[in-house]
């Protein structure tokens, strides 16, 4: 079945910087990798998500890129600030279901 | 159009006692899961159904049932709990299984 790593499991960041989290997983068959927004004490909420068929996708301050080749794909956070501060998760589709990544904390020191 | 609920909210059982945590989504979506949260380790899928009357295992499903006689509700049960399933569980549905997860706010389950 599908196997998702992420990393790093904690990212510091200066407000204004940038945060890139990395995410692989095992099955080349995945086509849908979405990422997941928690802070805290709150349910995950969906900030951006990317099928195989592009290799890059943009929203404002955030985008995803797609290397399906290496089996990996990241987030990007650009002009970081404090209410960016929470848990990511990036996962992948397998079967019927999402696979999670392990969650990054995320933490905007201004 | 309330989203994806869970009931309850909080809840303390002691080792060996059943509970039922309910689950409802008025958004139509033929996709329902259960996920447990621990930390560090993420959301783990415990159950799923693909559609009213249909239930299958996911990651974790030991120690747990599910039942979805509703299409709009889904059930998690458990029959003897232990103090390894203390966790917050969330549930989610989706229209469907390559679309977007709506999750609901969680129930904080501690068993002593």
């Amino acid at each position: 079945g599908e196997n998702v790593e992420q990393h790093p499991s904690t990212l510091s960041v200066q407000e204004g910087d940038s945060a890139v989290i990395k995410c692989t997983y095992s099955d080349s068959a995945s086509n849908y990798f979405p990422w997941y927004k928690q802070e805290l004490g709150k349910r995950p909420q969906l900030i951006i998500d990317i099928r195989s068929n592009v290799g890059e996708k943009k929203d404002q301050r955030i985008a995803v890129t797609l290397n399906k080749t290496a089996k990996h794909f990241s987030l990007h956070i650009t002009e970081t600030q404090p209410e960016d501060s929470a848990v990511y998760f990036c996962a992948a589709r397998g079967v019927h279901k999402l696979v999670f990544g392990a969650g990054t904390i995320l933490r905007v020191k201004s | 159009n309330a989203g994806v609920t869970q009931t309850p909210k909080f809840r303390v059982l002691k080792t060996g006692q059943s509970m039922t945590l309910l689950c409802a989504q008025d958004m139509n979506h033929e996709y329902m899961y259960w996920y447990r949260q621990d930390p560090g380790m993420g959301l783990r899928l415990i159950h799923y159904s693909v559609g009213e009357g249909t239930t299958a295992k996911g990651e974790v499903p030991d120690g747990y049932n599910v039942s979805r006689l509703k299409k709009q509700n889904f059930l998690l049960g458990l029959e003897s709990a232990a103090p390894s399933q203390t966790s917050v569980y969330f549930c989610a549905s989706s229209y469907n299984w390559g679309d977007e997860q709506y999750f609901g706010p969680g129930t904080r389950l501690t068993v002593t």
